[in-house]
């Protein structure tokens, strides 16, 4: 069955530093979507992605943050300048539209 | 705004003991619901859906039942196996695949032998 691949499994960084967290969704997917989960807490939206651009973000997303399909593979997260509060758990998502999203099996990002 | 509460664990049981993970949502249209599994050390995977009042979703013996008069989607199997200790997730979305998520907190299940 496909999947939706993550890609590092973990990423530990300085804090202040630019991240780039990596997915490949389902390739017949049109929508995308990045949710994180801190530890202990629940699983928040972050972003979704359609037709090369942001269909709706919360308010989590902010300035820091910016997503993007640079080819017709992969979809990206950017923290530009990463928090402590940024150490998460990232998973990225995919659906066709009126099926269910799928997720891949996240991104450990820790801040140092 | 949409919110799902679902109940607070972990829950422990024993082998081919009854679940019931309650969980219950607010929306202020006719989400589409779902329960999602994560396994240790893997990501979040699709367990069942509902997408209408009074629909059951159901997988792997797991079924849960659309309930628009109680606003529920209460998660239940009746015989757990040691290999059914995860964590679950209840979530709406307002369509099935196009909308964001809005998860509850998640409820570790841990079933001994």
């Amino acid at each position: 069955e496909p999947e939706v691949t993550q890609t590092p499994s973990h990423q530990v960084t300085q804090m202040g530093q630019e991240v780039i967290l990596r997915c490949v969704p389902i390739s017949n997917h049109l929508y995308f979507y990045w949710y994180r989960q801190i530890l202990g807490q629940k699983v928040e939206f972050l972003v979704s992605f359609y037709n090369n651009e942001i269909s709706e973000k919360s308010e989590i997303f902010d300035d820091q943050f910016s997503v993007e399909r640079p080819d017709g593979s992969n979809f990206t997260l950017k923290i530009r300048s990463t928090k402590l509060e940024d150490s998460a758990m990232y998973f990225c998502a995919s659906s066709r539209g009126q099926q269910p999203q799928h997720f891949g099996d996240g991104t450990r990002l820790s801040i140092l | 705004g949409d919110s799902v509460t679902q109940m607070e664990g972990p829950v422990t049981l024993s082998e081919e003991a009854f679940l019931t993970i309650n969980c219950t949502y607010t929306a202020t249209g006719y989400p589409s619901l779902f329960w999602y599994v994560q396994y240790p050390g893997e990501g979040l995977q699709l367990l069942l859906k509902a997408t209408k009042a009074d629909d059951k979703g159901s997988n792997k013996g797991f079924e849960a039942t659309y309930r628009k008069e109680t606003t529920s989607f209460h998660l239940e199997k009746g015989s757990v196996q040691v290999s059914d200790s995860a964590v679950y997730f209840c979530a709406l979305s307002d369509t099935v695949g196009n909308d964001k998520l809005i998860f509850g907190t998640g409820t570790r299940l841990q079933v001994f032998p």
